[in-house]
């Protein structure tokens, strides 16, 4: 069974300070790893995903994520937080090997920066 | 359109009652997913159609619960005799079906049940 865990609920950080939001998978196989953003009263809106490739992937707003196989995790990073970046984040995965194609996401992870 | 679109944006109904929400995916996109998000809680998948494959109906919570896809465009999620625990906002995706393609989603109905 896939599974994906966020060990942290919420996360703090100061406007200008790097961020990390953790995450880490469990599935059978290769992954396919995505984060996605939800600002309040909206959809999810996709960040970033690794498929293969260069373990350090770039998304969008400036947001990336290192892919380790060996520790099963895909953290979720930015060099330089802004007062925007506050909202709530979930990690997402599935078997690159399988015939399922629905994702297993985390808990979620809320992210609050202050200015 | 540009995104996925879902109808209504939020829905009451009483116990009991059955309710229909509906999805229009990204154009092109042959895949389609149902997710529900319960308060506080991450996402639940329930249910993907793929093309004319049979659905991967193996998320669905109970029988209450069903979907269709109409000429593999627009989605209906009907839940019937609707109780207090399907309260939750439920989520439409679509994707290219492609390999590692990413899913889009719409912006959510919430639904409350009384």
């Amino acid at each position: 069974a896939q599974s994906v865990a966020q060990p942290e609920d919420q996360v703090n950080v100061a406007e200008g300070n790097p961020l990390t939001v953790k995450c880490t998978y469990s599935v059978s196989g290769n992954p396919y790893l995505f984060w996605y953003v939800q600002y309040p009263n909206r959809g999810l809106q996709f960040l970033l995903k690794y498929i293969t490739g260069d373990n350090l992937v770039k998304g969008s707003y400036g947001f990336e994520a290192e892919f380790n196989k060996s520790q099963t995790s895909f953290h979720l990073k930015k060099p330089s937080a802004l007062v925007s970046d506050s909202a709530l984040y979930f990690c997402a995965a599935r078997g690159a090997d399988t015939g399922r194609r629905a994702l297993t996401f985390g808990s979620g992870t809320r992210l609050q920066v202050q200015p | 359109g540009a995104g996925v679109s879902q109808s209504p944006s939020n829905k009451v109904t009483e116990k009991g009652k059955d309710v229909e929400l509906r999805c229009d995916p990204i154009s092109g996109h042959t895949a389609l997913y149902w997710y529900r998000q319960s308060l506080g809680q991450g996402l639940e998948f329930l249910i993907y159609f793929q093309g004319n494959s049979a659905p991967d109906k193996s998320g669905l919570p109970s029988d209450r619960f069903s979907a269709e896809r109409t000429g593999g465009s627009v989605s209906t999620l009907t839940i019937q005799r609707t109780q207090q625990e399907d309260s939750a906002v439920y989520l439409c995706a679509s994707s290219l079906a492609l390999g590692g393609d990413t899913q889009y989603f719409g912006p959510g109905t919430r639904l409350t049940v009384l």
